[in-house]
């Protein structure tokens, strides 16, 4: 157990309309990391963060925002939420102090743009 | 950039037979994980390879990276019910900022 929550785990909501995720994490681990998972598409990367307000794009950024104003939590938002959207997020962190390295992932959060 | 391509897509195994899941890289590996998902929950970490020729077990899950590093393969001896799930293999970005995927590999065990 990685000590990681995320929340809500599960939420629907309306095209356009913002939403923000939360990852929340208990072990001071430094880098945090944001994934869509969707079917035919595996696991891609939205955002990470390697630090207290350091935050870089993944592989599909466009479309989410992130913060990281505490260690412990990392903010995903979707500022006007699409259908395309529509998917399971996970957040993961790394043990080490370094960016390569096992990653462990939170539960995740299925998310439904209607 | 760099993808991850694992075979099969899918797999139905009786239970106590053997299986093999492959993960294939279009470039060198220099960080090979493998982790298994079940439907609806996160991913749980089994094995890390790393050096070319590497291989490690967990209970009766063997996990092997290839000389040339370019391939791993995860493999399972009499498996049980408590082994379906999908197996995922990630490996470190080319930027080594973060970790790339397969699609996954969905295992199925009747009983």
């Amino acid at each position: 157990d990685a000590g990681i929550t995320q929340s809500p785990r599960h939420k629907v909501t309306e095209t356009g309309t913002p939403v923000t995720l939360r990852c929340h994490q208990t072990e001071n681990h430094r880098y945090m990391y944001w994934y869509r998972q969707d079917p035919g598409h595996g696991l891609r990367l939205i955002h990470y963060s390697y630090g207290v307000k350091d935050t870089d794009k993944g592989e599909v950024s466009d479309g989410y925002s992130v913060s990281r104003s505490k260690t412990e939590d990392f903010l995903l938002t979707l500022e006007s939420a699409t259908s395309s959207q529509t998917s399971v997020y996970f957040c993961a962190i790394s043990r080490l102090q370094t960016s390569t390295d096992t990653q462990y992932f939170g539960p995740g959060t299925r998310l439904t743009v209607l | 950039s760099q993808e991850l391509e694992q075979s099969p897509q899918s797999l139905i195994v009786q239970e106590g037979k053997n299986l093999t899941i492959n993960c294939t890289s279009s470039k060198t590996l220099y960080g090979l994980y493998w982790y298994k998902q079940k439907y609806g929950e996160g991913l749980i970490f089994l094995m890390m390879l790393q050096k070319g020729g590497e291989e490690k077990s967990h209970e009766k899950i063997t996990a092997k990276l290839d000389e040339k590093k370019q391939q791993s393969s995860l493999h399972i001896t009499a498996s049980q019910p408590s082994h379906a799930g999908i197996y995922l293999c990630g490996a470190d970005n080319q930027a080594g900022t973060a970790l790339i995927f397969g699609k996954g590999t969905t295992l199925s065990v009747s009983s």
